[in-house]
């Protein structure tokens, strides 16, 4: 079936260190999006990258998808205790549909 | 200010009544979907809609209903069939273009079923 596989579920670092969540899909995707959602709150996009092998910065925030359109990461730099939050990829699958990721929650130690 | 507003913030029900939890948008949007989210877990596609109307059941739909008789609104209501409800409740919107699905979440309802 259409799934999206995300990895770490859990990740605890220390202010300062970097952290890496990592996403995979069962089919080619015509694009991949990722979602930040901070503790009590509701997902809120950050990007949609959308061609092989493509890398796309956020200020301290690396996004990169594969060349084959079945991975992705997102990799956060020197994390500080704003990025705290659980983040999700997501593939746009037949139907209109969007299938999540399960997420990867990220604490930050200071 | 354009966006999602879903109401209430926090919803308590008795077991065994059905209840309904609104979702309007004025964004313009085509698209309309409901997901699940448990504690520490993912999203889950409840019903979506893509056109007034006409709507389309998710990966989780037993137990719930939806309605979608104007574009703005999408409510969703979950019935006494559903066999854990308390959950917390996100909807969401879209335009319907193929390559730019970016989903737009309204704060979500926290339901706890006593």
């Amino acid at each position: 079936g259409q799934q999206v596989m995300q990895i770490p579920q859990y990740q605890h670092v220390q202010e300062g260190e970097d952290f890496t969540t990592y996403c995979n899909s069962s089919t080619t995707l015509s694009n991949i999006q990722w979602y930040k959602q901070r503790p009590g709150g509701h997902p809120v996009f950050l990007i949609q990258l959308v061609k092989s092998g493509e890398v796309k910065k956020q200020k301290r925030l690396t996004f990169q998808f594969g060349e084959a359109k079945k991975n992705s990461s997102l990799h956060i730099t020197a994390t500080q205790t704003t990025d705290v939050g659980t983040y999700f990829c997501a593939g746009p699958f037949q139907g209109g549909k969007l299938i999540f990721g399960q997420g990867t929650e990220l604490s930050v130690k200071p | 200010d354009g966006g999602i507003t879903q109401s209430p913030k926090y919803l308590f029900r008795k077991e065994g009544q059905n209840v309904t939890l609104s979702c309007e948008q004025n964004l313009n949007h085509d698209a309309m979907y409901w997901y699940r989210q448990d504690p520490g877990q993912g999203l889950r596609l409840i019903y979506y809609s893509q056109i007034v109307n006409d709507f389309q059941k998710g990966d989780i739909a037993e137990g719930y209903s939806v309605s979608r008789e104007k574009k703005e609104s999408f409510p969703l209501t979950v019935t006494s069939a559903q066999k854990n409800p308390t959950a917390f409740y996100l909807c969401a919107s879209s335009t319907v273009e193929r390559t730019t699905d970016t989903q737009y979440f309204g704060p979500g309802t926290r339901l706890t079923v006593l």
